[in-house]
């Protein structure tokens, strides 16, 4: 197992613009997946990219994965004041452990 | 569709009081989990179980006991809580990695958990 750091710790922007947080870690992954939390609730599930995809769309969302670099790149296009939330990378690895990091707060003004 | 059900959602305890967070899920997920999540951070993994009967420490273990009799139900039991132990606790759930899994872990709306 090992931990994502996402960066940046925090995020404010404008309706409409577009959301870039990225996420580093340490050692080959079978795949890395994000997850979004607004305030009070549980993680959920947002995307998945596999250790031998560049790139994956869904929605308003697109994630970049460098392997080489061991680091992901999660964007939010025309973002909306429902995106405000905490946006989490997870490298797995594998296993039974996934560790998470600080996260990106986003907080998007309307 | 249930998914993963936490209960209670709120708690408030006393020093030296032990209660059990509740947890069960619908979804026949071999794999379950216990994390922590204190103001500002993200999440620490407490205990985590790949199967009834098999249950493992994560990074936070101390204060916490697990145990998974079924495949639906994965309690979290503090048996003496402490200040230290206010926070919000999710589970989550998984089908086995072992079986193809991708690891994806599916949360509960979280137990929020105040020792005074």
């Amino acid at each position: 197992s090992q931990q994502g750091e996402e960066d940046p710790q925090a995020l404010s922007i404008q309706e409409g613009e577009n959301a870039t947080m990225n996420c580093s870690y340490k050692t080959s992954i079978n795949n890395l997946q994000w997850y979004r939390q607004n305030s009070g609730r549980g993680l959920v599930h947002l995307i998945l990219i596999r250790s031998n995809e560049r790139e994956k769309h869904s929605g308003r969302l697109r994630v970049t994965l460098d392997t080489s670099k061991k680091s992901s790149s999660l964007l939010i296009t025309a973002s909306r004041a429902a995106d405000t939330a905490s946006y989490f990378c997870a490298p797995y690895t594998g296993g039974f452990k996934t560790i998470f990091g600080a996260g990106t707060r986003l907080f998007v003004k309307a | 569709n249930a998914g993963v059900t936490q209960t209670p959602k709120f708690q408030v305890l006393k020093t030296g009081q032990s209660m059990t967070l509740q947890c069960a899920q619908d979804m026949n997920h071999e794999y379950m989990s216990w994390y922590r999540q204190d103001p500002g951070m993200g999440l620490r993994l407490i205990h985590y179980s790949v199967g009834a009967g098999i249950t493992d420490q994560g990074e936070v273990p101390n204060g916490y006991n697990v145990s998974r009799s079924t495949t639906e139900d994965f309690p979290l039991r503090l048996l003496s809580a402490a200040p230290s132990q206010t926070s919000v606790y999710f589970c989550a759930s998984s089908p086995d990695p072992d079986r193809a899994g991708t690891g994806e872990l599916f949360f509960g709306e979280g137990s929020r958990l105040t020792v005074l």
